[in-house]
């Protein structure tokens, strides 16, 4: 089975602008989260989509947003871009059956924010 | 709330020396347990997971982790290192009734020739 595919591996924006990150999971995974990873915070948890709805949800403000589609593919979107927000961006997919499930992670996007 | 503290930052060793890596956990339950190496550039790799049963798991790569509820611990070992095993390692414990997992801040492993 192919991996998790995450989609730009690399992305350079400047402050203000806007982003939008791919992920597409295992095939026969419904469960795909998504973690911010940077040296100072480590890994943090953003959010978790299960069948088109957001099953969970860190604590990152309302910039951070994302969706599911019917074929569990997942996108996350950054909006008004900050410095901060410059960071490896993980995707991890699960069955989803359980509600504690084994997760897969994908190579991640790294966001550069100039 | 779940946390994971893992409280050596860097460790080196030398190639074919035993190895482990420490993680203590702090769950109201039974906690779901899980080790992941990351390499540079990399997404996180699953080395190994405890979810119940046989306290002493075994995991890919000759690793293997013992849960320990009295002490709180998940520790990862190895008996002899390779040069590839030099990589960031992370624990992470995740509650039955969410899917978010809180991973430690990782250790740092560095195997000498």
């Amino acid at each position: 089975k192919a991996g998790v595919t995450q989609t730009p591996r690399y992305l350079i924006k400047t402050r203000g602008q806007q982003v939008t990150l791919s992920c597409s999971p295992i095939s026969g995974h419904r469960s795909v989260s998504w973690y911010q990873q940077t040296p100072g915070q480590g890994l943090q948890f953003l959010f978790e989509y299960f069948s088109e709805t957001q099953r969970n949800k860190g604590n990152f403000p309302g910039r951070f947003s994302g969706r599911q589609f019917s074929n569990s593919r997942s996108e996350m979107n950054v909006s008004t871009l900050e410095l901060g927000d410059s960071a490896l961006y993980l995707c991890a997919s699960s069955l989803g059956g359980q509600r504690i499930d084994t997760q897969y992670f994908g190579p991640g996007t790294r966001l550069t924010v100039l | 709330a779940q946390s994971v503290t893992q409280p050596d930052i860097h460790i080196t060793v030398s190639e074919g020396a035993s190895l482990e890596l420490r993680c203590n956990y702090s769950y109201g339950a039974t906690p779901y347990l899980f080790w992941y190496v990351q390499s540079p550039g990399q997404g996180l790799q699953l080395l190994l997971k405890y979810f119940s049963g046989d306290t002493l798991v075994q995991g890919i790569k000759g690793f293997e982790a013992e849960f320990k509820r009295s002490q709180s611990s998940f520790n990862l070992r190895k008996p002899s290192v390779h040069w590839s095993d030099a990589a960031e390692y992370f624990c992470a414990v995740g509650g039955y009734n969410n899917n978010d997992m809180r991973f430690g801040a990782g250790t740092r492993l560095t195997v000498k020739p």
